[in-house]
């Protein structure tokens, strides 16, 4: 079983439609979360960061991790076309040097 | 946010030749970069880690000898692929850390080097 599980799609969506994206994990140490988006060939770019369990909102992006299900998502509102790409989510114990372990990755099609 | 530049943006070389990749921080110091292999449709994979003026520390099962990494300045790592061969055919992209900021987890990625070895 991997740390990091998440279903790489493809996920294809109308405009405007709310997405949710998904990752589990296996390590209950993981105490950081991160949302990455990345745009074919080019590099991950951070969209959402979030801290042990909770929610966090940041314009139409929407971040909530559940630690006692180990399950985190990445809710995006009225999705956009310029939303289409793949969304990889990153997680990271605290001490040591917090290098993060990363899902596949989910690829998103919004279409018009 | 910081910017992180690679260069350069896809190589192609032949088999048996090396090649270097370059990675920068262009408007932050970076004490610790990081270099990635991604194959299409999958997950960033960790090679090495990279501290500045230090050797880096390679994941288990990749070869240091043929992924040379080094990171002589606060604002540049570089990685060469030694007699590189068709499966070394990858999307290499770098990222970097300024341990110094606190922010321990936001890593800034360069956008990538695609490497085809014919």
């Amino acid at each position: 079983q991997k740390e990091v599980e998440q279903d790489p799609g493809p996920l294809s969506v109308p405009e405007g439609a709310i997405v949710s994206l998904n990752c589990t994990y296996s390590n209950s140490a993981f105490q950081y979360f991160m949302w990455y988006r990345q745009y074919s060939r080019k590099g991950p770019e951070l969209l959402m960061y979030t801290y042990s369990s909770g929610n966090k909102e940041d314009g139409r992006f929407t971040a909530q991790v559940d630690k006692s299900s180990k399950y985190i998502s990445l809710f995006i509102r009225d999705s956009q076309p310029s939303d289409s790409a793949t969304y990889l989510c990153a997680m990271s114990a605290a001490g040591g040097s917090y290098i993060p372990t990363f899902g596949r990755g989910t690829s998103l099609i919004v279409h018009p | 946010g910081a910017v992180v530049s690679q260069h350069p943006s896809w190589v192609i070389c032949k088999s048996g030749t090396s090649v270097k990749i370059e990675c920068r921080s262009l408007d932050f110091q970076a004490t610790t970069m990081f270099w990635y292999r991604q194959f299409p449709k999958q997950s960033l994979m960790l090679m090495a880690t990279s501290n500045e003026g230090s050797k880096a520390t390679y994941e288990q099962g990749v070869e240091k000898d043929k992924f040379l990494i080094n990171h002589a300045s606060l604002t540049l790592s570089t990685l060469t692929v030694t007699s590189a061969h068709p499966e070394d055919s990858s999307f290499y992209i770098c990222s970097a850390r300024d341990m110094r900021l606190g922010s321990y987890n936001e890593q800034f990625f360069g956008p990538g080097t695609r490497l085809t070895v014919l």
